[in-house]
């Protein structure tokens, strides 16, 4: 089976550090993706993991932990225009789709 | 350059009526994908091209749904005999080559009643 889970809702202040978290199980494993929804909008993409470590771009960082089966997304001096929702997806081993969490939604206050 | 663009935007349709919703991938590119988001869920994977390759149908949901991709650009997807489980927003994407970054277009929005 597949399973992506990641918390349902984060509230952070403006200006502070908030990490997202992703876990998965899935029938195969070839790269994970974080990609940025705002309300009705696209998504769009943020990052993109396939070896153990952290990636960082600009105020973003993705970690991935292969063994654990476990991805962050890290974001730094929160910003208003933050406040989104958070998509983490496995590109399953045994096929050429992704598989999408149910997304965490981001409020930033101020 | 010009994104992924889809047509149309919002559709409201009547129970049992067929749709067709359109895809324009971004030029170049050679795999093209269909999902589908229901109010306050993750997307669901339904249908993927990769160039002269047979499609990957395995996501969709039953035999009302089809797509097809012309000349290997423009996509089609349609819906037969529509539910109102059908309501949802349905993205496509494209890719320039398989499991890279995936574009996605705004979606259309459909309804239903």
């Amino acid at each position: 089976g597949q399973n992506i889970d990641q918390p349902t809702e984060m509230t952070a202040t403006e200006g502070a550090i908030v990490q997202i978290n992703c876990t998965y199980q899935t029938s195969g494993f070839n790269g994970l993706f974080w990609y940025q929804q705002h309300a009705g909008e696209a998504p769009t993409f943020l990052s993109y993991n396939v070896l153990d470590g952290l990636e960082e771009k600009g105020r973003f960082s993705s970690f991935l932990s292969r063994s654990k089966g476990y991805s962050y997304l890290l974001l730094k001096e929160l910003q208003m225009k933050d406040s989104a929702s958070y998509l983490c997806a496995v590109r399953d081993g045994g096929g050429n789709k992704l598989v999408f969490g149910a997304g965490t939604i981001l409020r930033v206050k101020s | 350059g010009a994104g992924v663009s889809q047509s149309p935007s919002n559709k409201v349709t009547e129970k049992g009526k067929d749709v067709e919703l359109r895809c324009d991938p971004i030029s170049g590119h050679t795999a093209l994908y269909w999902y589908r988001q229901s109010l306050g869920q993750g997307l669901e994977f339904l249908i993927y091209f990769q160039g002269n390759s047979a499609p990957d149908k395995s996501g969709l949901p039953s035999d009302r749904f089809s797509a097809e991709r012309t000349g290997g650009s423009v996509s089609t997807l349609t819906i037969q005999r529509t539910q109102q489980e059908d309501s949802a927003v349905y993205l496509c994407a494209s890719s320039p080559r398989v499991a890279y970054e995936q574009y996605f277009g705004p979606g259309t929005r459909l309804t239903v009643t």
